[in-house]
């Protein structure tokens, strides 16, 4: 059964501190592994898709990066309007999304 | 052009009332979702829709829920009766079904149910 699990749950940081998300996956055939951004009261909006260990992506103050079991989130010097939930997803072949819980990101003025 | 469009955006009802919610995706997006989202989870994905067809429907409890997506366009989620544990946020989120975007979601921004 694929699974994701994310870390830390929730996670406050000053503005301009640099941090990680972590998202570990379990899953058999990956076709790709999906990061979303929601904000309160509001649907998730993607933000990057990897398809392969070594895979890297880049928005603005986020980095995304791929392994073979788990992906991270890099925030470079975050903005308060960084504040958000973010999750990660993964799809093997010819199966659903599957999400994690979430990591609730807080950045600080 | 308007993003995939929900409603209503809220809902309260007491227990064993119906409730129906809405969708309308995006403008050619063969494939449509609906996905239930409790406090502090991820999406967990009701039923998917390629055009009028259900083609994954094994999360959808049956017993009371039913969803119907006619025309291959719009598409409506029903409970019937609703219990307590129903409430939650219920996002529709549609894609293409081939190209690029083929398996990038975007979503509505939600209907959240309180069962009381």
């Amino acid at each position: 059964e694929d699974q994701v699990t994310q870390s830390p749950e929730a996670l406050r940081l000053q503005e301009g501190e640099s941090s990680s998300l972590n998202c570990s996956y379990t899953v058999s055939g990956l076709r790709g592994l999906f990061w979303y951004r929601q904000d309160p009261g509001k649907g998730p909006e993607f933000l990057f898709t990897l398809y392969s260990a070594g895979e890297e992506k880049e928005k603005e103050r986020l980095k995304a990066t791929l392994t073979k079991k788990e992906s991270f989130l890099h925030i470079t010097a975050p903005k308060p309007e960084d504040s958000a939930t973010y999750l990660c997803a993964v799809q093997a072949y010819g199966q659903n999304f599957v999400f994690g819980p979430g990591t609730r990101l807080s950045v600080l003025p | 052009e308007a993003g995939v469009v929900q409603s209503p955006r809220y809902k309260i009802i007491e227990k064993k009332q119906p409730v129906a919610f809405w969708c309308n995706p995006i403008s050619g997006h063969n494939t449509l979702y609906w996905y239930r989202q409790n406090l502090g989870q991820g999406p967990e994905l009701l039923i998917r829709y390629e055009n009028e067809e259900a083609v994954d429907d094994s999360q959808l409890p049956k017993d009371r829920f039913s969803a119907e997506r006619l025309k291959g366009v719009d598409s409506t989620l029903k409970i019937q009766p609703a219990e307590l544990g129903d409430s939650a946020v219920y996002l529709c989120a549609s894609s293409p079904r081939t190209g690029a975007g083929a398996n990038v979601l975007t979503f509505g921004a939600g209907s959240r149910l309180t069962v009381l």
